[in-house]
């Protein structure tokens, strides 16, 4: 079974750029998250999708972040502008629901680097 | 607020030693409970997972983990490590009314030959 996926796995920008990041989950997988992880810290979720809906995004910091999820596949993570304190590991996320009961699988992450 | 803590941030141990890594959350109720490790180079796995039964949970490599309600604690135990166990180990919570994972900070584990 190939896992969750993701692009591009290191990105380096300066701040006030845009960046986006891709994942594919696994497949037949119907919930998606993206989590943010700085460096030292545990993975912190931004956004968790069902299918296409958003389920949590309490923790998205909406005036520069956003997240789209559209056909309920692939997803798209978009920081626009970036800011230095944006540096951090971005990891995407799959799970298929089960009562709550669900094991998150996590992609390789994507590194960002805000200079 | 709903809170995961991990005591050490960084354990170094020699090959054969034994390894307990503490983990406590915040809050009661019912709770999900997850142990994660990222070996260098490579994303986050998961270790083992507590839902419900058994408070004494095997994992992977001879990884287990034990959860003492009364402690609010899921405390992750090897009894002989190895090497290739040098990781960083994160605790996660799930449950508590809130319905998304919580991590701890994570744990660097150094094993030396």
């Amino acid at each position: 079974e190939a896992g969750v996926a993701q692009s591009p796995r290191y990105k380096i920008i300066e701040k006030r750029q845009s960046v986006a990041f891709w994942c594919n989950p696994i497949s037949g997988h119907a919930t998606l998250y993206w989590y943010q992880q700085i460096l030292g810290q545990g993975p912190k979720l931004l956004i968790q999708f069902q299918n296409n809906g958003v389920v949590d995004d309490s923790q998205l910091p909406k005036d520069r972040f956003s997240a789209e999820r559209l056909k309920g596949v692939d997803s798209t993570l978009k920081i626009q502008p970036a800011k230095l304190e944006d540096s951090a590991v971005y990891l995407c996320a799959s799970s298929s629901p089960g009562e709550g009961q669900e094991t998150q699988y996590f992609g390789p992450g994507t590194r960002l680097l805000v200079l | 607020a709903q809170s995961v803590s991990q005591h050490n941030h960084h354990v170094i141990l020699s090959e054969a030693a034994s390894l307990e890594l503490g983990c406590n959350y915040s809050y009661g109720g019912t709770v999900n409970l997850f142990w994660y490790v990222q070996y260098p180079g490579q994303h986050l796995q998961l270790l083992l997972k507590y839902f419900s039964g058994d408070p004494l949970v095997k994992g992977i490599k001879g990884f287990e983990a034990e959860f003492i309600k009364s402690k609010f604690s899921f405390n992750l135990r090897k009894p002989s490590v190895q090497w290739s166990d040098t990781a960083e180990y994160f605790c996660a919570v799930k449950g508590g009314g809130y319905n998304k994972l919580i991590f701890g900070a994570g744990t660097r584990l150094a094993v030396h030959p």
